[in-house]
């Protein structure tokens, strides 16, 4: 959708290395978040941030830490990746407390 | 914590049958949306219930909200090829700050 992108869109690394995804948003949104998708388990949240600087937890955080520096990025690290963290990461902002843009996603895959 | 269940999981239906997906939260929501998701692509917004017993209309799409707002249900009349995809209910609490759970998601097959 017009107004978020994600990069890269594709990326293999290796076990044990960082890795660290973008998401940018162009809508001056708050709220942003970040989403792993993995067969039978939907959409399950990472982090989230609703502020510059301004981020908290998620049900599946462990591993993964955000950063928000600025309005229109929010950053995914994983600090050393394993094969569980194998998946597709959607970024979504949210106007107020309407529904959730997606970002076209990350596809990551950990050997 | 908030649990959201959608049912079924898969539906194969023959072009021009009707389809229904349904949601159960554990917790009372304060709204619910409905997300569709083509194969291979991201989650697209389709709509947002907010009030108790409500129902909204998207051309062949309707949607209900529950009266004790703990259950909701796409139903899409007369499937078409375009149908084809995966949708998801996602239940925000009352105290959640902005956050909804998702359904697992029920993915749709449509034979022409």
């Amino acid at each position: 959708d017009a107004g978020i992108t994600q990069s890269p869109r594709h990326k293999v690394t290796e076990t044990g290395t960082p890795v660290t995804l973008r998401c940018h948003q162009t809508e001056n949104h708050r709220y942003m978040y970040w989403y792993r998708q993995d067969p039978g388990h939907g959409l399950r949240l990472i982090h989230y941030s609703y502020g510059v600087k301004d981020t908290d937890k998620g049900e599946v955080s462990d591993g993964y830490s955000v950063s928000r520096s600025k309005t229109e990025d929010f950053l995914l690290t994983l600090e050393s990746a394993t094969s569980s963290q194998t998946s597709v990461y959607f970024c979504a902002i949210r106007a107020g407390m309407g529904g959730y843009t997606f970002g076209s996603g990350t596809r990551l895959t950990v050997v | 914590g908030q649990q959201v269940m959608q049912i079924p999981q898969y539906q194969h239906v023959q072009e021009g049958e009707d389809f229904t997906t349904y949601c159960n939260s554990s917790t009372t929501l304060s709204n619910i949306q409905w997300y569709k998701q083509r194969p291979g692509g991201h989650p697209v917004f389709l709509i947002q219930l907010v009030k108790s017993g409500e129902v909204k209309k998207q051309k062949r799409l309707t949607f209900q909200f529950g009266e004790a707002k703990k259950n909701s249900s796409l139903h899409i009349t007369a499937t078409q090829t375009t149908d084809v995809g995966t949708y998801f209910c996602a239940g925000q609490g009352n105290t959640n700050a902005g956050k909804s759970t998702f359904g697992d998601g029920t993915t749709l097959t449509v034979k022409p």
